[in-house]
């Protein structure tokens, strides 16, 4: 258990729809990461949030957006869902400790689009 | 931009052998590290092993190591006495840092290769 937690395990949902999915970090991790992972595109980053702010945007579609909250949990709004947003969605959070930073994944939320 | 390479997608090994696991990558960065992450059927990542691009000396967890050649740009993660539980995808992924060594930013991630470990 890496201590990141993410709800919901498995959303089911159709073409058009807004779903949401929650991260919780570690205690004490400022860090949010959000990756995706699909057949075809394989582990992609998607948006860094450090202590609230945004810190680095990777392929996020206009559609998806985040936000983290000041109790550190996240969450990863997507909008007007296509088929191909089927996938794993990964957090991932981390603290800089003796200048290196280690990554801890979630049990990542299994997003699929009828 | 930085690209992480495995160019096995499969591999398979007996119980109790040990079985090596290629990457290579591309990057003009001067400092940063290396990850290997496992992936079992549960599909949580979980990460293996770390190495520092400024050390020369290879990291080693366990029955995990690496050989890390900085100039070729390849890191091969080695599993010796190979489990069952070793079954997963494993994955090569690559952080930069800046020069004091700290680590920041994205994991860029390789394509996976599928390890499958036979009784």
């Amino acid at each position: 258990d890496s201590g990141v937690t993410q709800t919901p395990k498995h959303l089911i949902t159709a073409t058009g729809q807004r779903v949401t999915l929650r991260c919780s970090p570690r205690s004490g991790d400022l860090s949010v990461y959000w990756y995706q992972q699909s057949l075809d595109q394989g582990l992609q980053f998607l948006i860094q949030y450090y202590n609230g702010e945004e810190r680095a945007k990777g392929n996020i579609l206009e559609r998806f957006s985040a936000q983290q909250f000041p109790d550190l949990h996240s969450e990863l709004n997507l909008s007007s869902l296509e088929l191909g947003d089927s996938a794993l969605y990964f957090c991932a959070s981390s603290v800089l400790r003796g200048g290196q930073e280690t990554q801890y994944f979630g049990p990542g939320t299994r997003l699929l689009v009828l | 931009a930085q690209t992480v390479t495995q160019s096995q997608p499969e591999m398979s090994v007996q119980e109790a052998e040990t079985v090596t696991l290629s990457c290579t990558y591309d990057t003009s960065e001067s400092n940063y590290y290396l990850f290997w992450y496992k992936q079992p059927p549960s599909r949580q990542m979980i990460l293996v092993i770390r190495q520092e691009a400024y050390k020369q000396q290879n990291a080693t967890e366990n029955r995990f190591s690496v050989n890390f050649q900085k100039a070729a740009k390849s890191f091969s993660l080695k599993i010796s006495d190979s489990q069952l539980g070793d079954t997963a995808m494993y994955f090569c992924a690559f952080i930069r840092s800046n020069a004091g060594g700290t680590s920041y930013g994205k994991l860029t991630f390789g394509q996976g290769t599928i390890l499958t470990v036979h009784p």
